[in-house]
């Protein structure tokens, strides 16, 4: 599976958007981006994913440059209960090891 | 609500024990997965299962096991505990075991071996 960097903390202001960072540079053809966030202690929650082109949904956007080396999370107006453990996975679209492999993820915390 | 249920939330038992832990998917969704979390690991990925079968297979430690039921349920059973086993323990589900389908997770059980 292709590995993930992200930045270990940020701080966004309440209201702002946030704008989470992953590269994923030796990422392959087959492989989905996904994200995941976790707010303290409870069972991870699901964002978005995408494979090539930008996605959208009620929770986020997610921008994928067009090489697919990076990508960028947007959360379009943060509030305080978007404070949370950011995971970028990226995950094979075949094979048996299609199960999300979770690194360290960003913490992110929204300031009033 | 993810749609997913695992019970008990939470368990505090003895070193060398052995304990169940259950997990309902979502309704209409074949897989499901088991994570630990303890404080200095991170979420790992213990085991899954697809409709039944075993589909991957992660760090999971030869005391504990697992199983998936017709009724698409699952347990995870850890044997001869011992106080590193505490942790949070996560059952995720999705639609199938492919990549393209986004799973979800249950609130998870609080372990606590003592």
């Amino acid at each position: 599976d292709a590995k993930t960097t992200q930045p270990t903390s940020m701080d966004c202001a309440e209201g702002r958007a946030a704008n989470l960072p992953c590269n994923h540079s030796t990422i392959s053809g087959n492989e989905y981006v996904y994200w995941y966030r976790q707010i303290h202690s409870q069972g991870p929650q699901y964002i978005i994913h995408g494979l090539k082109n930008n996605e959208t949904n009620e929770m986020a956007s997610l921008i994928i440059t067009e090489d697919r080396k990076s990508s960028t999370l947007i959360l379009p107006h943060a509030t305080l209960r978007d404070t949370a453990v950011y995971y970028c996975i990226v995950r094979p679209i075949r094979g048996s090891a299609r199960q999300l492999t979770f690194g360290s993820g960003t913490q992110l915390t929204v300031l009033p | 609500d993810s749609g997913v249920t695992q019970t008990p939330k939470h368990l505090i038992t003895a070193t060398g024990q052995r304990v169940t832990l259950r997990c309902s998917p979502r309704s209409g969704d074949l897989s499901v997965y088991w994570y630990q979390q303890s404080l200095d690991q991170g979420l790992q990925f213990l085991i899954q299962y697809y409709n039944g079968e075993e589909r991957a297979k992660g760090n999971i430690l030869e005391r504990f096991s697992a199983q998936q039921f017709p009724d698409l349920h699952s347990e995870l059973n850890l044997s001869s505990l011992e106080l590193g086993d505490s942790a949070l323990y996560f059952c995720a589900s999705s639609r199938s075991g492919g990549a393209g389908t986004e799973a979800f997770f249950g609130q998870g059980t609080r372990l606590t071996v003592v």
